[in-house]
């Protein structure tokens, strides 16, 4: 089935060691998105790509950065996690002109 | 400016009684709806979605939802509600992404269910 992979499921970092959440999908959609969401919050957007062209809302700190090397996979790079980066993240994709949003399964991570 | 307003933090009903969760939106133009839903540690499950048409639309797990331009209210109903429904769930709206529109989605704070026996 098309979907949408995010690896791993639960990711446990060190304060302040660089870590790095993946996103892969097959559904060829050329939008991707990074959520964030911390306990008992909504979804955050940090920022997305459309097609290769990255955009950053402009409240995501300078300590998150993405790539999208191919229309598959997205990464999220988080350069020196702090304790208030402990979340769940979540990507997602969409199509231009598409209807709706296929999210993964996210990945939970912990800052220790 | 864009938002999206769920009014009850928190609702508790009994097994079997019927579940209406508000959701209210301010946006430019008729956004898509969509209704999810969140288990503990959990990602988002699609309920249902509203893009156009029959403003009353049907989703899974019996859940249906009505999109009232009027009222820029989009709310959710379950005629009997199931133990197994005791979770979050996030109402959100956007767009299709365009050259001239992200196509984000903007989500309200959630409303936490709570199912009696």
């Amino acid at each position: 089935d098309a979907m949408v992979i995010q690896n791993p499921r639960y990711q446990v970092t060190q304060f302040g060691k660089p870590v790095t959440l993946s996103c892969s999908q097959t559904l060829n959609h050329n939008v991707m998105y990074w959520y964030q969401q911390k306990s008992s919050q909504a979804p955050k957007l940090l920022f997305h790509y459309y097609d290769k062209d990255f955009n950053n809302e402009a409240d995501t700190p300078d300590n998150f950065q993405s790539r999208r090397p191919n229309t598959s996979f997205c990464f999220l790079d988080i350069r020196s996690p702090g304790l208030g980066d402990a979340a769940m993240y979540l990507c997602a994709t969409s199509s231009k002109g598409g209807y709706g949003y296929t999210f993964g399964s996210g990945t939970r991570l912990t800052v220790v | 400016a864009q938002s999206v307003t769920q009014p009850d933090i928190h609702i508790t009903v009994s097994e079997g009684a019927s579940l209406e969760l508000r959701c209210n939106y301010s946006y430019g133009a008729t956004p898509y709806l969509f209704w999810y839903v969140q288990s503990p540690g959990q990602g988002l499950q699609l309920l249902l979605k509203y893009f156009s048409g029959d403003t009353l639309v049907q989703g899974i797990k019996g859940f249906e939802a009505e999109f009232k331009r009027s009222q820029s209210s989009f709310n959710l109903r379950k005629p009997s509600v199931h133990w197994s429904d005791a979770a979050e769930y996030f109402c959100a709206v956007g767009r299709s992404p365009s050259s001239g529109n992200t196509g984000k989605l903007i989500f309200g704070q959630g409303t936490t269910l709570q199912v009696k026996p």
